[in-house]
C-alpha cells in the first residue's frame, strides 16, 4: 500500500522558519496537502494542491513540491502553530486516501 | 453554519456491532463526496472509507474492507458507518469529512469533531 513518510517531530523557536517535509512515490503525479491538528481539536487544511492556502490561514504558511518530496513551511514560527501536522495525497488509484505518520511541531 | 456532527460512538465489545451516523448542515449535503477518517488514541490519521454523492461508488482502507459499510441518506442530510466484527484496533475517534477535488485527487475542507468508539472487554 501506498505510504507517506513524514519526521516524527520538528523544533524551532519563536520566530524561526519550521520546514515540515513529507516523501512518497506518487507525488511527482500527485497533490499533497497539509493538514494542521491542534490538541484535542479535528484537523484543519493548512495548504491544498501542493502551494495554495485557504483563506483565514495565515500567509506565513506555504507549501512547494519537487519530486518525491512535498514542504510545508512555517515562516516565522508563532507559538500558536504548535501542533501536529500532516500530509495527505491519494494513491495512484484515485480512490484510496493516505495520510503521513505525522509530525509535532515545538515552538519554543 | 456549515457544520458536520458525528454520533453513535461508545463502548463496545471485541466482535460487536456500531452505527455511526453523521449530521450534515449548512451546505448541499447531496452534492459531495463524504468520507469517515479515523484516528486511534495518540495515534496519526487514517482514511477509512468514502461514499459518492448517490451512493453507488463506496471505497475502504483494506483493513476494514468486508467489516465496515458507509452509506448515506440524502434526504436526510445524512452520512452513516456500519461496523460490523470490530477489533480492539478499531478503537478510534471517527471523523466525518466533506471530500472535495476531482474525482482522482481530493481531500476533506470539513470536518466533524468526531465520536470516540472503544472496542474492549
Amino acid at each position: 500500500s501506498y505510504e507517506l513518510t513524514q519526521p516524527p517531530s520538528v523544533s524551532v523557536s519563536p520566530g524561526q522558519t519550521a520546514r515540515i517535509t513529507c516523501s512518497g512515490d506518487a507525488l511527482p503525479k500527485r497533490y499533497a496537502y497539509w493538514y494542521q491538528q491542534r490538541s484535542g481539536q479535528a484537523p484543519v487544511v493548512v495548504i491544498y494542491e501542493d502551494s495554495k492556502r485557504p483563506s483565514g490561514i495565515p500567509e506565513r504558511f506555504s507549501g512547494s513540491s519537487s519530486g518525491t518530496m512535498a514542504t510545508l513551511t512555517i515562516s516565522g514560527a508563532q507559538v500558536e502553530d504548535e501542533a501536529d501536522y500532516y500530509c495527505y495525497s491519494t494513491d495512484s488509484s484515485g480512490n484510496h486516501g493516505v495520510f503521513g505518520g505525522g509530525t509535532k511541531l515545538t515552538v519554543l | 453554519e456549515v457544520q458536520l456532527v458525528e454520533s453513535g460512538g461508545g463502548l463496545v465489545q471485541p466482535g460487536g456491532s456500531l452505527r455511526l451516523s453523521c449530521a450534515a448542515s449548512g451546505f448541499t449535503f447531496s452534492s459531495y463526496w463524504m468520507s469517515w477518517v479515523r484516528q486511534a488514541p495518540g495515534k496519526g490519521l487514517e482514511w477509512v472509507a468514502s461514499i459518492n454523492q448517490d451512493g453507488s461508488e463506496k471505497y475502504y482502507v483494506d483493513s476494514v474492507k468486508g467489516r465496515f459499510t458507509i452509506s448515506r441518506a440524502n434526504a436526510k442530510n445524512s452520512l452513516f458507518l456500519q461496523m460490523n466484527s470490530l477489533r480492539a484496533e478499531d478503537t478510534a475517534v471517527y471523523y466525518c469529512a466533506r471530500r472535495v477535488g476531482s474525482s482522482w485527487q481530493w481531500y476533506f475542507d470539513l470536518w466533524g469533531r468526531g465520536t470516540l468508539v472503544t472496542v474492549s472487554s
